[in-house]
């Protein structure tokens, strides 16, 4: 079965400091892809990043970077120099391959404040 | 670049009524999803949906829910006789193929008095 942990239900940071967001996953399947998303107060998802099981490389996009590890089944990410905007609710998440397409399962969620 | 559509974006429905949340997918995906996330919880899946049938459902999909294509385009989640606990942010996913990522709709925030 899968699950997604996010250990950290809320963090504080004041504006400018670098923030991580823990995730942790199970899964049995070889094929999975890993999301985050985020949630700002209005509610809707925004897609943040999409990473598959075979591609461990790290990614850097702008303030954002994601921390692919297999070996302890973890996809962290980081922000930068976090601002006030990136205050929200981050939701890790997994999907696997089944033969219908995969649906997701996702974390309980990371909310952010960043204070000015 | 092309989005995925839900309507209305919030329904104030009484206890007991249905509700019917529609979604019009991006033209050429195939795959459709229902998730629902209850206030200050995680977003939990519903229901896919493939070739005019449903492909998986999860626990909380009970007999009171369904879903149809009824003209091909829009994909509806109905709730019948809905309880105080239906309330929730109900957002659907749609993608073209099995391998792509789902594009999720910005939602539906469902109030049941």
């Amino acid at each position: 079965a899968q699950k997604v942990t996010q250990a950290q239900t809320e963090i504080s940071v004041v504006e400018k400091e670098d923030v991580t967001l823990d995730c942790v996953y199970e899964t049995r399947d070889t094929t999975y892809y890993l999301f985050w998303y985020k949630q700002p107060p209005s509610g809707e998802l925004v897609f943040l990043i999409r990473r598959n099981s075979f591609d461990e490389q790290n990614e850097i996009s702008g303030r954002y970077s994601w921390n692919f590890q297999k070996s302890t089944s973890s996809f962290n990410f980081t922000i930068t120099a976090s601002q006030v905007v990136d205050s929200a609710v981050y939701f890790c998440a997994l999907s696997e391959e089944k033969n219908y397409g995969q649906n997701f399962v996702f974390g309980p969620g990371t909310r952010l404040s960043v204070l000015p | 670049e092309p989005e995925v559509t839900q309507t209305p974006s919030h329904q104030v429905t009484q206890m007991g009524q249905e509700v019917i949340l529609r979604c019009v997918p991006i033209s050429n995906h195939l795959y459709f999803y229902w998730y629902r996330q209850i206030l200050g919880q995680k977003v939990e899946f519903l229901v896919s949906f493939y070739n005019n049938e449903i492909s998986e459902k999860s626990e909380i999909f009970d007999d009171q829910f369904s879903v149809e294509r009824p003209d091909g385009s829009n994909f509806t989640l109905k709730i019948r006789s809905t309880k105080l606990e239906d309330s929730a942010m109900y957002f659907c996913a749609t993608k073209e193929r099995s391998n792509q990522p789902q594009h999720f709709g910005d939602g539906t925030r469902l109030s049941i008095l």
